[in-house]
């Protein structure tokens, strides 16, 4: 089973609608989560970090995790065309070491 | 501004050439990290580093060195023994590696390329 999970996409949503991304991960002892966006030839941006079960929200972001299923989501509301990157999914694993993984590509249709 | 700064933005090597990548922060954090990231493929750990003068290997160092001798800089070293070196390199800090939280924060990449 690999570290961590995300669908390649490309993920096509209408601008203004809602963006899910997922992620799972295999590392039960994982307490930390984080969610980076990645232009075209740029470097990872942080955007969400994650520690508890449950909802952390941050204006149009939404980072949900859920331990017992090991998995964690990103929703985006009121998509932007300024929203269409790649978003990396990571997770630190019981070595402190920071998994991440390919990655979601998302593109917002005007 | 607080930040991490990398240079140059691109870099073009000669086969046979060992070149280096320098990584500055500001930030006043213990931790740096060097990634590979490669088309397609999620980011891989070549080096990090926990705190001055100690430094430990990640998944992909062969062919690769690094020092840190100033908390604020982490250089990493592309040598001859790379076979493969064309990517995009990033340089990332946190405030300690063994935190609870551990943020990454990257800076703006250098990308690699082999002539």
């Amino acid at each position: 089973q690999k570290e961590v999970e995300q669908n390649s996409g490309p993920l096509s949503v209408p601008e203004g609608a809602i963006a899910s991304l997922n992620c799972t991960y295999s590392d039960r002892g994982s307490q930390s989560f984080f969610w980076y966006r990645q232009y075209s030839g740029k470097s990872p941006e942080l955007i969400m970090s994650i520690y508890s079960n449950g909802d952390k929200e941050d204006g149009r972001f939404t980072a949900q995790l859920n331990k017992a299923s090991q998995y964690v989501s990103l929703l985006i509301r009121d998509s932007q065309p300024s929203d269409s990157a790649t978003y990396l999914c990571a997770f630190k694993n019981r070595d402190d070491k920071i998994i991440f993984g390919k990655g979601t590509r998302l593109h917002i249709l005007p | 501004d607080g930040g991490i700064t990398q240079s140059p933005k691109y870099l073009f090597r000669k086969e046979g050439q060992n070149v280096t990548l320098s990584c500055e922060q500001n930030l006043n954090h213990d931790a740096m990290y060097w990634y590979r990231q490669d088309p397609g493929q999620g980011l891989r750990l070549i080096y990090y580093s926990q705190i001055v003068n100690d430094f430990q290997k990640g998944d992909i160092a062969e062919g690769y060195s690094v020092s840190r001798e100033k908390k604020e800089s982490f250089p990493l070293t592309v040598t001859s023994a790379q076979k493969n070196p064309t990517a995009f390199y990033l340089c990332a800090s946190s405030t300690a590696y063994d935190s609870s939280y551990n943020e990454q924060f990257f800076g703006p990449g250098t990308r690699l390329t082999v002539l």
